[in-house]
């Protein structure tokens, strides 16, 4: 069964960083490619970023550029977005998810992680 | 690319045939999927590539469009379907529309 946990989440100031780490199991992670995709409360989704099956290729959305980092150790399963200069607006659960087969659709989605960036 | 839900609030009653809209402002040349998301839950991949129904989900789901307008059927509405539905276009960057909610009458 395919799993993916995310964990790292909470409470953080703006202009201050926190990593995120999401954990999969269930299948070859380095086969994969996986994305994050975050959703601000009670608003719709957003595609954050996405690394390659084997991290040599990294894709992020605009407004997070030079500020989040999405990268992975295919040796522990484990998938982790650094994000620096935080701002209230980056406030949102954060989901890991998986692209199959290198389609850019996500079959499967972890249960998500909270993010408050707040003074 | 911007997506357009429609409506964004759909109550209907057990039984009945229901039809929610995704509008692209550009031509998504059928590189479209749903999602379903219920209350708490992560999101939950329905339809792929426009009409192509992602294993293990139940076959009263179904989607159909072209060009700029998609659509995501359920034949038979069940208690069950009780979500929030969204689509999602990967043809020019990858978007999400704004979801419609499905709310039993």
């Amino acid at each position: 069964e395919v799993q993916l946990v995310e964990s790292g989440g909470g409470l953080v100031q703006p202009g201050r960083s926190m990593k995120l780490s999401c954990a999969a199991s269930g299948f070859t992670f380095n086969n994969y490619d996986m994305a994050w995709v975050c959703q601000a409360p009670k608003k719709g989704l957003e595609w954050v970023a996405t690394i390659s099956y084997d991290g040599s290729s990294t894709y992020y959305r605009d407004s997070v550029k030079g500020r989040f980092t999405i990268s992975r150790d295919n040796a522990k399963s484990t998938l982790y977005l650094q994000m620096d200069s935080l701002r209230s607006e980056d406030t949102a659960t954060y989901y890991c998810a998986r692209h199959p087969n290198w389609d850019p659709w996500f079959d499967y989605w972890g249960q998500g992680v909270m993010v408050t960036v707040s003074s | 690319i911007q997506l357009t839900q429609s409506p964004s609030l759909l109550s209907a009653s057990v039984g009945d045939r229901v039809t929610l809209s995704c509008k692209g402002s550009q031509n998504i040349n059928n590189y479209l999927a749903w999602y379903q998301q219920k209350l708490g839950e992560a999101p939950k991949l329905l339809i792929y590539n426009t009409n192509s129904l992602q294993t293990g989900i139940p076959s009263r789901f179904s989607g159909s469009g072209s060009g700029t307008d998609y659509t995501l059927t359920i034949s038979s509405l069940q208690p069950e379907d009780v979500a929030t539905y969204f689509c999602y276009q990967y043809n020019n960057g990858l978007t999400f529309g704004s979801g419609t909610k499905l709310e039993i009458k």
